[in-house]
């Protein structure tokens, strides 16, 4: 059974660092054509996807939010992290990470969310 | 970044309607699109692949089409379930990936 869970702090303040984690089960990172990807939704708006990690390290970036992001992955603990600096009220959001097992897939398994709050 | 831009941004429908939602690309990006359903505080779930693959489980009245720049969701009988936000997304394979803006099926 493939499943994604993300962790990470519920309160961080403005202009702080937040880094976030996804620990994932039932596949690996190695498999050649795999990717995860993180994807946020701001409450009442739409879905935004910010990065993803490809199976070779292959590395890709939102380019409204590339200078601020960072994207990594330790394949040996199944897991993604996302790093974000210089957080705002406006990155208040929650936030995914996905699955795409080959180039020709959609995002087929999404872990549940977590909800990040920037304020002071 | 490629824009997808997605309408109607709201649609008011009965249950048995078939309804259609759109979604332009601003350049061509073959059938690399994905569509997907989220219903309130769930993640989305993905429905449609390659612009017109159905994923395994989802219902038959879920069809994707359209290549280059135009494509389209049919629900060709929408079920009470089928009351949910639906993003368009396109995965083209070296550049960042986007999504619609969103369409709001809500009951009329």
């Amino acid at each position: 059974q493939v499943t994604l869970k993300e962790s990470g702090p519920a309160l961080v303040k403005p202009t702080q660092t937040l880094t976030l984690t996804c620990t994932f089960s039932g596949f690996s990172l190695s498999t050649i054509g795999m990717r995860v990807s993180w994807i946020r939704q701001p409450p009442g708006k739409a879905l935004e996807w910010l990065a993803r990690i490809d199976w070779d390290d292959d590395k890709f970036y939102s380019t409204s939010l590339k200078t601020r992001l960072s994207i990594s992955k330790d394949t040996s603990k199944n897991q993604v992290a996302l790093t974000l600096t210089n957080v705002d009220p406006a990155d208040t959001a929650t936030y995914y990470c996905a699955r795409k097992p080959s180039a020709q897939d959609g995002m087929d398994v999404w872990g549940q969310g977590t909800t990040v709050t920037v304020s002071s | 970044d490629i824009q997808m831009t997605q309408s109607p941004s709201t649609l008011s429908a009965s249950v048995g309607d078939r309804v259609t939602i759109t979604c332009r690309a601003s350049q061509s990006i073959s059938t690399w699109v994905a569509w997907y359903q989220q219903r309130p505080g769930i993640a989305p779930q993905l429905l449609i692949y390659g612009a017109s693959s159905l994923k395994s489980g989802v219902p038959s009245r879920f069809s994707g089409s359209g290549s280059g720049t135009e494509f389209t969701l049919t629900i060709s009988s929408l079920q009470p379930d089928d009351f949910a936000t639906y993003y368009c997304q396109q995965y083209l394979t070296d550049s960042p990936w986007t999504f619609g803006q969103g369409t709001k099926v809500e009951i009329k």
